[in-house]
C-alpha cells in the first residue's frame, strides 16, 4: 500500500525557516517524481515544487522561488522541503504528493503538515 | 502561473448530471494532454479523480468522465449521489510548472 506521511510543520516567526519531510513507502520511490502541494486555510491548492526521480529537474512557483528548496533522498525514501524566509502567506498546509508514472498529476497524497508563520 | 478558472459553484439534484469547467490558456490546458481532475472532502487530502484529460484511475466509478476542447477542460459527474458532495479542483501541467484551478464547490440538492 503506497503511503506518504509528512512531518515537520509548526509555528514559526515571520522570516524563520522550516524543513518538512515525506516518508514514503509502499512503492518504489526511486521511480517517480514527487511534488509539494499546499492549501492555505480556507483557501484552493497550490502547486509549489516537483522534483524528477533522480533530482535532476526541479521546478518551484514563483510565489517560493529563491525562498523554498526541494530535495530528495532515495536511499531514504524521503522527500524534503527546505523553507526559507518565511512569511505570513506561507501558512497552510503542505502536501507530499507523488506523480503519475509517465504522465503528471498526482496519485498518491499525505495527510498534510499544518505550517503557521505568524509572530 | 496564473490560476485556471472554474466556477465557484455548481450544484444538481441526486440522479443529475453535472459539467464543472476549467478554462486556462494555450500555455497550459491548451498545450497540453495533462490536465486532472481532484475531488476534496472537507479536512481530508484530495483524491485523484481524471488524469491526461480523461483516463480514470482504477476504484474511480465511470460516472466521472472529462474531456477537453481548446483551452477548456470539463469534468462531468452522471448519476449524482449525496457522497460526490465536495470541493473538485483541475491541475494542468504547463512545462516547467504546474497550476490548479480555484476550486468548485458542488452541492447535491
Amino acid at each position: 500500500e503506497v503511503q506518504l506521511v509528512e512531518s515537520g510543520g509548526g509555528l514559526v516567526k515571520p522570516g524563520g525557516s522550516l524543513r518538512l519531510s515525506c516518508a514514503a513507502s509502499g512503492f518504489t520511490f526511486s521511480s517517480y517524481s514527487m511534488n509539494w502541494v499546499r492549501q492555505a486555510p480556507g483557501k484552493g491548492l497550490e502547486w509549489v515544487s516537483s522534483i524528477s526521480s533522480s533530482s535532476s529537474y526541479i521546478y518551484y512557483a514563483d510565489s517560493v522561488k529563491g525562498r523554498f528548496t526541494i530535495s530528495r533522498d532515495n536511499a531514504k525514501n524521503s522527500l524534503y522541503l527546505q523553507m526559507n524566509s518565511l512569511r505570513a502567506e506561507d501558512t497552510a498546509v503542505y502536501y507530499c504528493a507523488r506523480d503519475i508514472r509517465y504522465s503528471y498529476g498526482f496519485d498518491y497524497w499525505g495527510q498534510g503538515t499544518l505550517v503557521t508563520v505568524s509572530s | 502561473q496564473s490560476a485556471l478558472t472554474q466556477p465557484r459553484s455548481v450544484s444538481g439534484s441526486p440522479g443529475q448530471s453535472v459539467t464543472i469547467s476549467c478554462t486556462g490558456t494555450s500555455s497550459d490546458v491548451g498545450g497540453y494532454n495533462y490536465v486532472s481532475w481532484y475531488q476534496q472532502h472537507p479536512g481530508k487530502a484530495p483524491k485523484l479523480m481524471i488524469y491526461d484529460v480523461s483516463k480514470r484511475p482504477s476504484g474511480v466509478p465511470d460516472r466521472f468522465s472529462g474531456s477537453k476542447s481548446g483551452n477548456t477542460a470539463s469534468l462531468t459527474i452522471s448519476g449524482l449521489q449525496a457522497e460526490d458532495e465536495a470541493d473538485y479542483y483541475c491541475c494542468s501541467y504547463a512545462g516547467s510548472y504546474r497550476v490548479f484551478g480555484g476550486g468548485t464547490k458542488l452541492t447535491v440538492l
